[in-house]
């Protein structure tokens, strides 16, 4: 079992909907990030949440770490919101210095 | 500083070939790491670099691997004799540390016929 499970895997959604990605992890972590990655590869950083909320224009994350669970939300989905959302973390390891964990992605297509 | 840049974009290799990849973090990151991302899966964990010490390897990493980070600046992973197997994306990313968000490059796809 990962440690970092995403679902759904895949998302198809109508232009103006309202997406929920959901992060589910098994481990201590000092930190939850949320990413972005477009065809082609390349990945851009969305969010780095330790508790909370936090909300950057149309996109809202929350984290519960008693649950160690994590939602990444986007308001009124516009087609260039297409990607693969990803979730990913920092196990804690005492002062360590561990790469992120990752999730396996959610691909999202919002169509006009 | 435009952030995170990796070199080659693609590269296309002969099985038992070597290939080297170049990094250039963003220059105030202290950390610097390499991942591998194969089709439809998350990257994955290699190794990674505070300043130019290597302080962590995944068991990922075989030893036809090699990574550096001579004065702490640039970084280059080398993959010797390379199998089919090792087709992916390589990715690169730097931060200030776990406190702080990563910045990732736009990745090197290697490609093993």
């Amino acid at each position: 079992k990962n440690e970092v499970e995403q679902s759904p895997q895949n998302l198809t959604a109508q232009e103006g909907e309202f997406i929920t990605i959901n992060c589910s992890y098994s481990v201590g972590i000092s930190a939850l990030h949320w990413l972005q990655q477009h065809p082609g590869g390349g990945i851009v950083s969305l969010f780095m949440l330790s508790s909370g909320k936090k909300k950057h224009g149309r996109l809202i994350a929350t984290i519960n770490i008693q649950e160690k669970h994590s939602s990444l939300h986007i308001t009124a989905s516009h087609p260039r919101d297409s990607a693969v959302y990803i979730c990913a973390v920092n196990p804690y390891s005492g002062g360590g210095a561990d790469g992120l964990t990752f999730g396996k992605g959610t691909h999202l297509i919002i169509q006009p | 500083d435009t952030g995170v840049s990796q070199n080659p974009r693609h590269k296309i290799t002969k099985r038992g070939q070597n290939v080297t990849f170049r990094c250039d973090p963003i220059s105030e990151h202290n950390r610097l790491y390499w991942y591998r991302q194969t089709l439809g899966q998350g990257p994955e964990f290699l190794t990674y670099f505070q300043n130019e010490a290597q302080l962590e390897k995944s068991r990922l990493l075989s030893d036809r691997f090699s990574a550096e980070r001579p004065k702490g600046s640039f970084s280059t992973l080398e993959i010797q004799r390379t199998e089919q197997g090792d087709s992916a994306m390589y990715l690169c990313a730097s931060s200030w540390g776990t406190d702080y968000g990563y910045t990732f490059g736009s990745g090197t796809r290697l490609t093993v016929v």
